[in-house]
């Protein structure tokens, strides 16, 4: 199992643009996540998904927008990328039986300049 | 979710036990204690986890006090690989979607 995977490693973007994160998990885990974590940080919450075509906001949801259209991908999208946005972004899954015990991907590390 | 106190860092030699303490004094009866950890540049890993008993696996120990106020996470022979942040999580078991809140957790240092 490759576990939970997370393109591209690193990206920098321009102000106002727009790009997808992309992340799946081969776990065939029912509960997805996205979190930020700003340097010298802990991780906050973006959004969350319990299943396919269920997702539900997190802690800082503002200026993201998700989908979750199989079980495998939950890609993470920015529309007008500003310089809050720069940050490492992981992705994480679950299984519903033990929910807490969360398996993160490698990263996306973000600079928006 | 309860509020969890951690030391900013410690340090600990190579080979030895590294005992990292977390306080989680107004922890409520439903709630869990978990420990992630995360290497430099790397995700969250999870290590373990536990409600009332003491717990082990094969990274690592788990010890909470009979009030469950406190808790200690114990790597019996810490590597130069343990150097990581370390992450104390105070937890209901949800039903729909975990939200884990991480802080910002200890740094151990593990010293040749």
């Amino acid at each position: 199992n490759a576990g939970v995977t997370q393109t591209p490693k690193f990206r920098i973007l321009k102000i106002g643009q727009s790009m997808t994160l992309q992340c799946a998990q081969d776990m065939n885990h029912n509960y997805m996540y996205w979190y930020r974590q700003d340097p010298g940080m802990g991780l906050k919450l973006i959004y969350y998904s319990v299943g396919a075509g269920i997702t539900d906001k997190g802690e800082v949801p503002n200026g993201y927008n998700v989908s979750r259209s199989t079980t495998e991908d939950f890609p993470l999208r920015l529309e007008l990328a500003a310089p809050s946005q720069t940050s490492v972004y992981f992705c994480a899954s679950s299984h519903p039986d033990r929910q807490e015990t969360q398996y993160f991907g490698p990263g996306t590390r973000l600079l928006v300049l | 979710d309860a509020k969890t106190t951690q030391p900013t860092s410690m340090d600990c030699a190579e080979g030895r036990a590294a005992n990292l303490p977390c306080n989680h004094s107004t922890i409520s009866g439903n709630e869990y204690v978990y420990w992630y950890r995360q290497i430099h540049s790397q995700g969250p890993q999870y290590i373990i986890h536990g409600l009332k008993n003491n717990e082990t696996n094969e990274m690592a120990s788990l010890i909470i006090t009979e009030d469950r106020k406190s808790s200690t996470l114990i790597l019996p022979h810490a590597t130069l690989r343990d150097t990581a942040v370390y992450y104390c999580i105070v937890r209901v078991h949800e039903t729909s979607g975990s939200r884990l809140t991480f802080g910002e957790g200890t740094q151990l240092t593990v010293n040749p």
